[in-house]
């Protein structure tokens, strides 16, 4: 069964950098999967795709700050120089064959 | 510009239906797979339903499936979801999302409409 799992939180300092960790599962750890931003009260943003390789290919308007890699069945997003607005439910999406799967999220806090 | 408007949510009663609308503009939207994704208040997303650009292909999450019913317009560029035999548990927002363009409807979403909100209450 495609699963992805989220730790439900995390926290880093302004002007810090946090990574974010996706988990597949077994079985799926080549797939891509997609990173989405959700500010509170707000829609989803599509941050990048994230391929199996580490390769990523940012939407449109993303800052640099934004990166993504992988290593086995983990999916990273790495977010550099923390800003107030960074703070955010972050969600991993992945598709197989007619199914889309999204991870729990996790819930940023900037300190 | 890019953009995806959802329509068509409200108050509804339990078992009663309502059809939900996405006008998208700014893309070729015959050339993509499309989807609708929800939120419950408080909760993470959930994949709802998707359909492949030429309507050959369509994907169903088990907590709707036989109640709900994805369709399209390539003309209109619209997405439709038609949702039947609603239950409270259906309560949230609900996105439209563009999908990929490869065969069926996988691929990540990289554009989100602004969502509209279902309440199934009595």
């Amino acid at each position: 069964q495609l699963v992805l799992t989220q730790s439900p939180s995390a926290s880093a300092s302004l002007g810090a950098s946090v990574k974010l960790t996706c988990t597949l599962s077994s079985g799926h750890s080549n797939y891509g999967i997609a990173w989405h931003q959700q500010r509170p009260e707000k829609g989803p943003r599509y941050l990048m795709r994230l391929n199996g390789d580490g390769s990523h290919s940012k939407g449109d308007g993303i800052p640099d700050r934004f990166s993504g890699s992988s290593s086995g069945a983990e999916r990273y997003l790495t977010i550099s120089s923390l800003q107030s607005e960074d703070e955010a439910d972050y969600y991993c999406q992945t598709w197989g064959t007619g199914i889309q799967v999204f991870g729990g999220g996790t819930k940023l806090t900037v300190l | 510009e890019v953009h995806l408007v959802e329509s068509g949510g409200g108050l509804v009663q339990p078992g009663r239906s309502l059809r939900l609308s996405c006008a998208a503009s700014g893309f070729t939207f015959g050339d993509y797979a499309m989807h609708w994704v929800r939120q419950a208040p408080g909760k993470g997303l959930e994949w709802v339903s998707g359909i492949s650009w030429n309507s050959g292909s369509t994907g169903y999450a088990d907590s709707v499936k036989g109640r709900f019913t994805i369709s399209r317009d390539n003309a209109k560029n619209s997405l439709y979801l038609q949702m039947n035999s609603l239950r409270a548990e259906d309560t949230a927002s609900y996105y439209c999302a563009k999908g990929g363009s490869s065969s069926g409807i996988a691929g990540a979403f990289d554009i989100w409409g602004q969502g509209t909100m279902v309440t199934v209450s009595s």
